[in-house]
């Protein structure tokens, strides 16, 4: 594809049930990150894999909150036992290569509301 | 703390007005890279423009252009002949040699009116 896809772009869960949001990245590209963006707020850092491996998994907010990168491209992030303050707007970036200065694109977004 | 802060939550001009957004950040760090995002209602964030923070010389892109003061820890956004299409939230931030973590600021909404 052209750009950086995620599925589903919108979704609606139950307090406490588990979570799945896929990204697409763009043919190629080395960086693929995960960002939480409350609603008003800026992004906020999550993690961040290089090809298949997650070399910073810092900014995830609990162990409830789990990504994978297994083949190098495709990455989901995983949320068990959803709580209404994971309501927000998960975006998913890649960049061509690993260095720090290079162009993030990024995809629409999945919009979570856990009610 | 490495943060980021926009004072102007929202600012609103003419069409054809030049607007300045401000930011300023805070890191202890040398060696970084400042950039500009823009986020249209409902569409995704794209890339506006990018500073080097080694490079003294203020980066342009077209009619979008900065005022980075490196001392003063200062990044802001200018933009020439606005356009409605500029309407969008714009959010600055930066990314650090030592890790791969794109700070942001809140953002700024920008409304260009006809």
């Amino acid at each position: 594809g052209a750009g950086v896809s995620q599925s589903p772009r919108y979704k609606v869960a139950k307090r406490g049930q588990d979570v799945a949001l896929r990204c697409d990245p763009i043919s190629g590209h080395v960086s693929l990150f995960w960002y939480q963006q409350a609603l008003g707020q800026g992004p906020e850092f999550l993690t961040y894999f290089q090809n298949e491996a997650q070399l910073d998994k810092s900014g995830l907010p609990s162990d409830r909150f789990f990504a994978e990168r297994p083949e190098g491209s495709v990455s989901t992030l995983k949320i068990q036992r959803t709580q209404q303050e994971d309501s927000a707007v998960y975006l998913c970036a890649s960049s061509f290569n690993q260095g720090p200065s290079n162009e993030q694109f990024f995809g629409p977004g999945t919009r979570l509301t856990v009610l | 703390a490495q943060t980021v802060t926009q004072s102007q939550p929202e600012m609103s001009v003419q069409e054809a007005e030049t607007v300045t957004l401000s930011c300023t950040y805070d890191t202890s760090e040398n060696n970084y890279y400042l950039f500009w995002y823009k986020q249209p209602p409902s569409r995704q964030m794209i890339l506006v423009i990018r500073q080097e923070a080694y490079k003294q010389q203020n980066a342009t892109e077209n009619r979008f252009s900065v005022n980075f003061q490196k001392a003063a820890k200062s990044f802001s956004l200018k933009i020439s002949d606005s356009q409605l299409g500029d309407t969008a939230m714009y959010f600055c931030a930066f990314i650090t040699d030592s890790n791969y973590q794109l700070i942001w600021g809140a953002g700024t909404k920008l409304i260009i009116k006809p």
